[in-house]
This record gives C-alpha cells, structure tokens and sequence, in this order.
C-alpha cells in the first residue's frame, strides 16, 4: 500500500535552532518528493522537489535530503525563525495506472518560539 | 488515524455538464476544509477554505458561481464545477483539519473535461 509517513507529528524548538523532520514512504513505482509548507488557513507552498538520483538539496535555509534505497527523506531547518512556524508536508508522487498520484504524510507541526 | 475521504478519484464528464466532488473527514469533526487544484508539474493551489456552517473564501482569481463549495456539516464538504469546460480538467484535491491539528489531506480527484 502506498503511505506516508511524517515524524514528529509536532514539535517545538527556540528561535535560532535547527531542527529535521523526517519524512519515510512506501510508495512505489516513485517519481518524485515534495516539502511544503503551510502556514495556518493557507495553502501549502512547495519548499524542494526530489526526484529519485537527487540526495540532496537547498532552499535558504532548508536542505532536504533523499535516500531513494531506503525510501526516506528529511528536511532540515538552520538557524530557526519565528515565520518557520508552520505545517510542513511531504508528498510523494507515484506513477499509477491512471497516470500520477499524490501521496500525502500528514505533516509536522513546527512551532518556533522566542 | 485521521482519514480524510475523496471521492470520486477520477471522473470524466462532458463539456456543459456539472461534478461535484466529495471530501469526507471519516473520524475526526472538519472545522475548515480546503480545496485546492494542481496543473501538471506545478504545486497545489488553494482554491477556497470553508468553515463548517458558512460561506466559502474563495483565493483571487477562483469564481466562486463556476467552483460552487458547500460545507453542511462537520464532516462533509463538496465541490461542484459547473458547466465543465476542457480547461477546468485538472487535480483537485481537498484537506480538512479539526481547529489547528495537522490538516489531513484526500488523495485527490482527476478532473477530465472532453
């Protein structure tokens, strides 16, 4: 079955500190990795793309990383902000039969305080 | 844990004609829904968000008489596109989340309009 899974469902960290969400998946035939974040009633916003030979990559200050072997992905926040506070959703597309599909975690909630 | 149900996950109409989509919270109470629509290869884009019991918001440039929402209840939330055309072919998909928990997301509904 094609799943999603996102840790921690929540978390809370000081301005200033990094922090990685973990994001592992089941999905297959894979095609690519999203990260987006969503601040509170907005819609997500697209942080990195992976696709499956990419390990690694950058966004101002968040890096996703992508072990395709053991289907697993992370992103890492440097040097916290308040605004960092958001939803983060990874979302994996898998070919299908009918074409692409989505497959969404349920994200983490990140909390940055001063 | 939390599901959220969409439904149908592809449909096919012809031009003119209306569908209507379904996003079900299976377990938990939907407080706000979202609905978003996503072109190939480009990210989710936030349609509207509705409130249990009240008129949709709707994101510039979306015609709130053409993408009709209704969120009756606390668990239901649909969608009907009106009068089809080829151009409103696309993925749509919902979110719900119960107050500020992480929003839970369908797997989304293949739009084709011929």
């Amino acid at each position: 079955k094609n799943q999603v899974e996102q840790s921690p469902q929540s978390l809370i960290i000081l301005e200033g500190k990094n922090c990685t969400l973990q994001c592992n998946y089941t999905v297959s035939p894979f095609s690519n990795l999203r990260w987006y974040k969503q601040d509170t009633g907005r819609g997500p916003v697209s942080l990195t793309i992976m696709t499956f030979s990419e390990n690694t990559k950058s966004n101002g200050r968040y890096t996703a990383t992508l072990d395709a072997d053991t289907k697993q992905s992370s992103l890492h926040i440097t040097a916290s902000q308040l605004s960092d506070s958001a939803s983060y959703i990874c979302v994996v597309r898998c070919l299908g039969e009918y074409g692409n599909k989505l497959v969404f975690g349920s994200g983490t909630i990140l909390r940055v305080k001063s | 844990g939390a599901v959220v149900s969409q439904h149908p996950s592809w449909v096919i109409c012809k031009s003119g004609t209306s569908v209507k989509i379904e996003c079900r919270s299976l377990d938990f109470q939907a407080t706000t829904m979202f609905w978003y629509r996503q072109f190939p290869k480009q990210s989710l884009m936030l349609m509207a968000t509705s409130n249990e019991g009240s008129k949709a918001t709707y994101e510039q440039g979306v015609e709130k008489d053409k993408f009709l929402i209704n969120h009756a209840s606390l668990t239901l939330s649909t969608l009907t596109v009106t009068s089809a055309h080829p151009e409103d072919s696309s993925f749509y998909i919902c979110s719900a989340r119960q107050d500020y928990s992480p929003l839970h997301f369908g797997n989304g509904t293949r739009l084709t309009v011929t």
